[in-house]
C-alpha cells in the first residue's frame, strides 16, 4: 500500500518563528488532507488540498502532485500552534492513510 | 451546525467485556469511516459504510470486532471479548458524498482503556 512519510518527527519553536512541515507519499493520490490534533485528540481540518496551494490565515499548504509531496506552512506562530500536525491521503479506496505526524511545540 | 459526535468519550473495560462505541456523523453525510489510534500513532482505517452498506472492512483487526450503521446515519463499533492492545482511540468520520474526492471529518473520538 501507499506509504505516507512525515518530517520532521518533532519540532521545537520558540513563539513567533515561522515553520515548515513536509509530507511525501509514495505513489499518486486522489485526495490529501492536512490536520491539526489538539492536545484533547480532536482531529482539526486544515486543509483539504490534493493539488495546488492554499492559505487559511498564518496558515497555507502546497501540494506538488506530480513529485508526490505536500508542504505546510506556519507563520509567526503561537503557543496554541502546539499539537501534532498529520498529513493523510487517499488513493483509490476512499480511506485515509494517514503519516505518522510531527509534534510541533511551540514555547512563550 | 453539529459535527460528528461520538460517545462514550472514556471507556473502561476489564479484559474479556464486550463494548460498544456509537458515532453520529454530520446530518446528511452518506460516508463514514471508523479509524483506529494507537498511542503516539496515526490513525489507521477500520472499515467503511456508504450509507447503510459496509463496503470495506478490511482494516477491522479480528472479528472480534463489527461495525454497523443500520439506518445509513448512526454507527456502532462493537468489540467483544475486549483485550489489552485493543486499548487506542476510536476515531469517527464523516463525508457528505461517496468517492475519494471527498474531505472527511473527525469526531473527538472514543478512549478506550483495557485493563
Amino acid at each position: 500500500g501507499i506509504q505516507v512519510e512525515q518530517s520532521p518527527p518533532d519540532l521545537i519553536l520558540q513563539e513567533g518563528a515561522n515553520s515548515t512541515l513536509r509530507c511525501n507519499f509514495s505513489d499518486s493520490v486522489n485526495n490529501l488532507q492536512w490536520f491539526h490534533q489538539n492536545p484533547w485528540g480532536q482531529l482539526i481540518n486544515l486543509f483539504y488540498i490534493p493539488s495546488g496551494t492554499k492559505q487559511n490565515g498564518r496558515l497555507s499548504a502546497t501540494t506538488v502532485a506530480t513529485e508526490r509531496y505536500s508542504l505546510l506552512y506556519i507563520s509567526s506562530s503561537q503557543t496554541t500552534d502546539s499539537g501534532v500536525y498529520f498529513c493523510a491521503v487517499v488513493t483509490g479506496a476512499q480511506k485515509l492513510v494517514f503519516g505518522q505526524g510531527t509534534r510541533l511545540t511551540i514555547n512563550p | 451546525g453539529a459535527g460528528v459526535s461520538q460517545s462514550p468519550r472514556y471507556k473502561v473495560a476489564k479484559r474479556g467485556q464486550d463494548v460498544a462505541l456509537r458515532c453520529d456523523p454530520i446530518s446528511g453525510h452518506v460516508s463514514l469511516f471508523w479509524y483506529q489510534q494507537a498511542l503516539g500513532q496515526g490513525p489507521e482505517f477500520l472499515t467503511y459504510f456508504q450509507n447503510e452498506a459496509q463496503l470495506d472492512k478490511s482494516g477491522l483487526p479480528s472479528d472480534r470486532f463489527f461495525a454497523e450503521r443500520p439506518e445509513g446515519s448512526v454507527s456502532t463499533l462493537k468489540i467483544q471479548r475486549t483485550q489489552q492492545e485493543d486499548s487506542a482511540v476510536y476515531l469517527c468520520a464523516s463525508s457528505p458524498r461517496t468517492g475519494a474526492y471527498n474531505e472527511q471529518f473527525f469526531g473527538p473520538g472514543t478512549r478506550l482503556t483495557v485493563l
